[in-house]
């Protein structure tokens, strides 16, 4: 069963830092993976989406790497901002049940100002 | 506007009593999926369609049933629920590789 783990679980940061969220997999054949934001009281927005072909995607001052082989995935913000305070969530898909999403536990960020 | 919506937001139930949460979507998405998150746990898929009378289990289905009569509507039903399904529910559809999630329903079963 795939498993996903995400270090750390929670982040202080002042304003302006850059930083690094990270994902780790345990079964490497994935269909894709995506990173989620969730705000407090409201569900989730993706973010960034990496197919298994693919080794990064970019979005604004977000951007996503996949190294498939070793399992794991970095999603790097620059210059932060107090608005990126939220849950991070990275979640695999498998090819075998395509739209069924793994998730880890999330990083909760907060970016003081 | 594109979006997913979920009623009710918020409920508090005894146990034993049916309820349904209802789940749609103006995207005219095939894949509608439901979810509960709870803490320590993350998210856990309950189950999901791929499309109207096609309906599988996901990883945690015990105690839940949902239907798909039409491509928009995919609710969730507990016959008999229980304090350990106290927890915030998400439906989430879905188009090519992209999900789209509502805002959540948070369930308090006593």
């Amino acid at each position: 069963k795939q498993e996903v783990t995400q270090i750390p679980a929670a982040l202080s940061v002042p304003e302006g830092e850059n930083l690094v969220l990270n994902c780790s997999f345990t079964d490497s054949a994935i269909y894709n993976l995506q990173w989620f934001r969730q705000d407090p009281g409201k569900g989730l927005t993706s973010l960034l989406l990496i197919q298994s072909s693919q080794r990064e995607q970019t979005s604004g001052r977000l951007n996503a790497s996949l190294d498939k082989s070793s399992g794991r995935s970095t999603l790097y913000i620059a210059a932060s901002q107090p608005g990126d305070s939220a849950t991070y969530l990275c979640a695999v898909s498998r090819g075998s049940t395509l739209g069924r999403l793994y998730f880890g536990r999330g990083t909760q960020l907060t970016v003081w100002p | 506007e594109a979006q997913v919506t979920q009623n009710p937001r918020y409920l508090i139930t005894v146990t034993g009593k049916k309820l349904t949460v209802t789940c749609s979507q103006n995207m005219n998405h095939e894949y509608m999926s439901w979810y509960r998150q709870d803490p320590g746990l993350g998210l856990r898929q309950i189950y999901y369609s791929m499309n109207v009378e096609v309906t599988d289990k996901g990883d945690v289905p015990e105690g839940y049933k949902v239907s798909r009569k039409e491509k928009r509507n995919f609710p969730l039903i507990l016959e008999s629920p229980s304090p350990n399904q106290t927890s915030l529910y998400f439906c989430a559809s879905r188009r090519q590789e992209t999900q789209y999630f509502g805002p959540g329903t948070r369930l308090l079963v006593l």
